[in-house]
């Protein structure tokens, strides 16, 4: 158990709809960062945020959009959802706001039909 | 543009022998390098991590070599066990611009055979 959490597990949801997720960080981590695995796809990063601000971006569409609350839970919006989307995502934490060691979640399988 | 590769989608070894599982990279940029195991239904998990002012790190059964010039880094595992069967990933990251990159590669797949 990496300490970070990832609500829903599961999420099936029509084209055109809009989901949120969401990741709680591991105790006393102040990064949050999450990522999109496609079917046979590498993990891609998609943004980090440390201590309640953006702090980089990868490859984040721009229908996507998170944010991480004073309490240092993260959400992940998307929205207008396409069959492409689907995917596995995953949240990480880190301690500090360098690309080091990160303890990811379990994921978010998200099924867009 | 893959940044980050890692060649072989898969790879078998008998219990007891040596892993080498391999990755390049092509941005100079990048200044730390990890590596991540992965189960199925479960997220990543670090395995061990190497800065570019280092050649090599090692840390229990598992050392990681990099080769600046070659822009290649490999992760040895010795000896391999059964559960050492996962996928593993490489990552980079650096600055370039003022902007934090952070690549995965696409994974190797080990099989350890008892």
């Amino acid at each position: 158990d990496s300490g970070v959490t990832q609500t829903p597990k599961h999420l099936i949801t029509a084209t055109g709809q809009r989901v949120t997720l969401r990741c709680s960080p591991r105790s006393g981590d102040l990064s949050v960062y999450w990522y999109q695995q496609s079917l046979d796809q590498g993990l891609q990063f998609l943004i980090q945020y440390y201590n309640g601000e953006e702090r980089a971006k990868g490859n984040i569409l721009e229908r996507f959009s998170a944010q991480q609350f004073p309490d240092l839970h993260s959400e992940l919006n998307l929205s207008s959802l396409e069959l492409g989307d689907s995917a596995l995502y995953f949240c990480a934490s880190s301690v500090d706001d360098r690309f080091h060691e990160q303890y990811f979640g379990p994921g978010t399988r998200l099924t867009v039909t | 543009d893959q940044q980050v590769k890692q060649n072989s989608p898969s790879l078998s070894v008998q219990e007891g022998r040596i892993s080498i599982l391999n990755c390049d990279y092509t941005n100079s940029m990048f200044d730390y390098f990890l590596w991540y195991k992965k189960y199925p239904a479960e997220g990543p998990t670090f395995l061990i991590s190497i800065s570019s002012i280092k050649d090599k790190n090692e840390d229990g059964r598992f050392t990681v070599f990099l080769n600046k010039s070659a822009k290649h880094l490999s992760l040895h595992i010795v000896p391999s066990q059964p559960g050492d069967s996962a996928v593993y990933f490489c990552a980079a990251s650096g600055i370039t611009s003022g902007t934090y990159k952070y690549i995965f590669g696409t994974g190797t797949r080990l099989k350890v055979l008892a």
